[in-house]
């Protein structure tokens, strides 16, 4: 079964601050998304990779940057945190292409920024 | 752009009744179409999803979706609701081609189950 990893449930981390979330999958996908959850706005797509070293941004990427050194692992970075980018952070894998297979998530992230 | 419309943001059924959560979707070709579902504190979780072929679709937990081409719906429902089934529920699309697998989702549907 696969499983999507975030190191964090909670995390509480103060306004300038540089925070990272991190994301790691066991069954060596080739695609790695973060969304951003808030109430009423359903899921948004921060950022994505499609392979290591390799990214595209999303619909919001504004504030955030990611980096993917090895394939299991995909992280995304606050670069100066700001009490705007409060909310639940979901990471997600799938394999590559249409192989008849959802996306898989993580259990998200909830971020403060005091 | 795509785009996808959840109209109902907030959902109350009693035990037992039935439910239908209304999803509509606009894009230029038919993607591919998900439920997920969202428990308190929890990731998303798979529903149902539709490729092709056969437009109702069964999902886990009793729950099955049926798409409409001509309305451009892919509505999910279940006939007899549980107490558990109290969470959120996300619509989402996937375009068929050049999509690079990225999902547009819905705002979401909270449904609260009444004993």
């Amino acid at each position: 079964d696969v499983k999507v990893t975030q190191s964090s449930r909670y995390l509480v981390k103060r306004t300038g601050e540089k925070v990272f979330l991190e994301c790691v999958q066991d069954m060596d996908h080739e695609n790695m998304f973060w969304y951003r959850q808030d109430p009423g706005l359903g899921l948004r797509l921060i950022y994505f990779s499609y392979d290591v070293k390799m990214k595209e941004k999303g619909d919001i990427p504004e504030g955030y940057s990611v980096s993917r050194e090895k394939k299991e692992r995909f992280s995304l970075i606050l670069e100066s945190a700001s009490t705007n980018q409060t909310s639940m952070y979901l990471c997600a894998s799938i394999e590559s292409g249409h192989s008849n297979q959802p996306q898989h998530f993580g259990d998200g992230t909830r971020l403060s920024i005091l | 752009a795509q785009s996808v419309t959840q109209p109902d943001i907030h959902i109350t059924v009693s035990e037992g009744a039935s439910l239908e959560l209304r999803c509509n979707y606009s894009y230029g070709a038919t993607p591919y179409l998900f439920w997920y579902v969202q428990s308190p504190g929890q990731g998303l979780q798979l529903l149902l999803k539709y490729f092709s072929g056969d437009t109702l679709v069964q999902g886990i937990k009793g729950f099955e979706a049926e798409f409409k081409r001509s309305q451009s719906s892919f509505n999910l429902r279940k006939p007899s609701v549980h107490w558990s089934d109290a969470a959120e529920y996300f619509c989402a699309v996937e375009p068929l081609t050049g999509g690079g697998n990225k999902l547009t989702f819905g705002t979401g549907t909270q449904l609260k189950v009444e004993l």
